[in-house]
């Protein structure tokens, strides 16, 4: 089975410093790990995504994620945090058997303090 | 430019009512799909299509209904037997099933029972 374990349902940064947003998956198979970040009232936007290649992955907007498969993590992060960065963020996983794939974390809150 | 609309923006609906909740295409993505967002529990899979004519019940379809007449189109009503259908609603489709990426999202439709 799948399934994505958000440590943090809320995490409170100042204004450029670094973002940690913590993500454990668990997978039968070989996954598929994405992380999506959601603003208030929208839909969500792809950040990026893992998919078996590099470990280190590079998103839009700066941030980037490291596949662990030792500890079974997928934490996303920044260096330098912008107000604009404060919004809903969520790890998601696929095994890609079929169509009903997506398994999404439960979200942490990202606050950005100035 | 191409992406997915849904409408509308925020629906009030009254306890016994049956309201319908619409997505539309123009990526000409094969796969689309409904989730149910609530607060601090992630999203939920309510319906999905794979091809015209064609759906499958996700986690949560009990109260929900679709259809998927046109490849550009997929409705979704909320029953009267859905017994707490106030939340937030996403659609989202897919370049193909199976494909753990690619997913594209709408910007969603607030429900509230009144």
């Amino acid at each position: 089975a799948q399934s994505v374990t958000q440590l943090d349902s809320h995490v409170s940064v100042s204004e450029g410093t670094p973002v940690l947003l913590r993500c454990n998956y668990s997978s039968s198979y070989s996954p598929s790990l994405f992380w999506y970040v959601q603003h208030p009232n929208k839909g969500l936007q792809l950040l990026l995504k893992y998919t078996s290649a590099a470990t280190l992955v590079k998103g839009i907007n700066g941030f980037e994620a490291e596949f662990k498969k030792s500890e079974t993590s997928f934490h996303l992060t920044k260096p330098s945090a912008h107000m604009s960065d404060a919004a809903e963020y969520f790890c998601v996983v696929s095994d890609l058997s079929g169509a009903n794939n997506l398994f999404f974390g439960t979200g942490t809150r990202l606050t950005v303090i100035p | 430019d191409g992406g997915i609309t849904q409408s509308p923006k925020y629906l009030f609906r009254k306890e016994g009512q049956n309201v319908t909740l619409s997505c539309e295409q123009n990526l000409n993505h094969d796969a689309m799909y409904w989730y149910r967002q609530d607060p601090g529990q992630g999203l939920r899979l309510i319906y999905y299509s794979q091809i015209v004519n064609d759906f499958q019940k996700g986690d949560i379809a009990e109260g929900y209904s679709v259809s998927r007449e046109k490849k550009e189109s997929f409705p979704l009503t909320v029953t009267s037997a859905q017994k707490n259908p106030t939340a937030f609603y996403l659609c989202a489709s897919s370049t193909a099933p199976g494909q753990g990426f690619g997913y594209t999202f709408g910007s969603g439709t607030r429900l509230t029972v009144v």
